[in-house]
């Protein structure tokens, strides 16, 4: 398809279970992020790639979390040893941009995320 | 820290009335996006606003944004029913990843016949 996709769109997870999220960008973007949503929340940032370089992970809320997009194109998001505080929206972007330019359109496009529930 | 304040957080309109959704935010950005969330769907772009007194309108939607004064508005005109969903603005992190965007909490928009 055209868009960012993710999978699986849902998820349920003991809690002390792994968990591993996948998202496919739009083909040729350079940009890709992550996003948590909890309930009645905004999306907040995660993690942000370059191509397959993690340029920016301040977002990630412990080390149980880990993001890697070692080819440049799908990203893979892993939650180790999942809690319950880690049950949200987890949402996907991607942007066509590498360097924003002054007055350059860096819009993101989202994927329709996972919903992680731990149980 | 950049932060992101949306209000009202909650709003509910008759069709046909007019309303503006107000966004601060704390620190400099030359980015500002407002997208829109149905229930159990992902984000869609509505418009994004780069400079300073840029205005966007799409249908019976409107989007400015002030960098002076750091506040973004999204005007609706004659409101329908169609236009219930969540708004959200985000805001371009400065100075630091360029992709980081900082979402406000949300308006969940209703509008009622």
């Amino acid at each position: 398809g055209a868009g960012v996709s993710q999978s699986p769109r849902y998820k349920v997870a003991k809690r002390g279970q792994d968990v591993a999220l996948r998202c496919d960008p739009i083909s040729g973007h350079v940009s890709l992020f992550w996003y948590q949503q909890a309930l009645g929340q905004g999306p907040e940032f995660l993690t942000y790639f370059q191509n397959e370089a993690q340029l920016d992970k301040s977002g990630l809320p412990s080390d149980r979390f880990f993001a890697e997009r070692p080819e440049g194109s799908v990203s893979t998001l892993k939650i180790q040893r999942t809690q319950q505080e880690d049950s949200a929206v987890y949402l996907c972007a991607s942007s066509l941009a590498r360097i924003r330019l002054p007055g350059g359109d860096t819009e993101a496009f989202f994927g329709q995320g996972t919903r992680l529930t731990v149980v | 820290e950049l932060k992101v304040e949306q209000n009202p957080l909650f709003l509910s309109m008759q069709e046909g009335k007019n309303y503006t959704i107000y966004c601060n935010y704390s620190t400099t950005s030359d980015r500002l996006y407002w997208y829109r969330q149905d229930p159990g769907k992902s984000l869609e772009s509505l418009f994004v606003l780069l400079s300073n007194g840029a205005v966007k309108q799409e249908g019976r939607l409107m989007a400015s944004l002030d960098t002076k004064a750091r506040l973004s508005t999204l005007h609706i005109t004659a409101a329908v029913h169609d236009l219930s969903a969540t708004y959200f603005c985000a805001v371009g992190g400065y100075g630091g990843s360029q992709g980081n965007l900082i979402f406000g909490k949300g308006t969940k928009l209703s509008v009622k016949p």
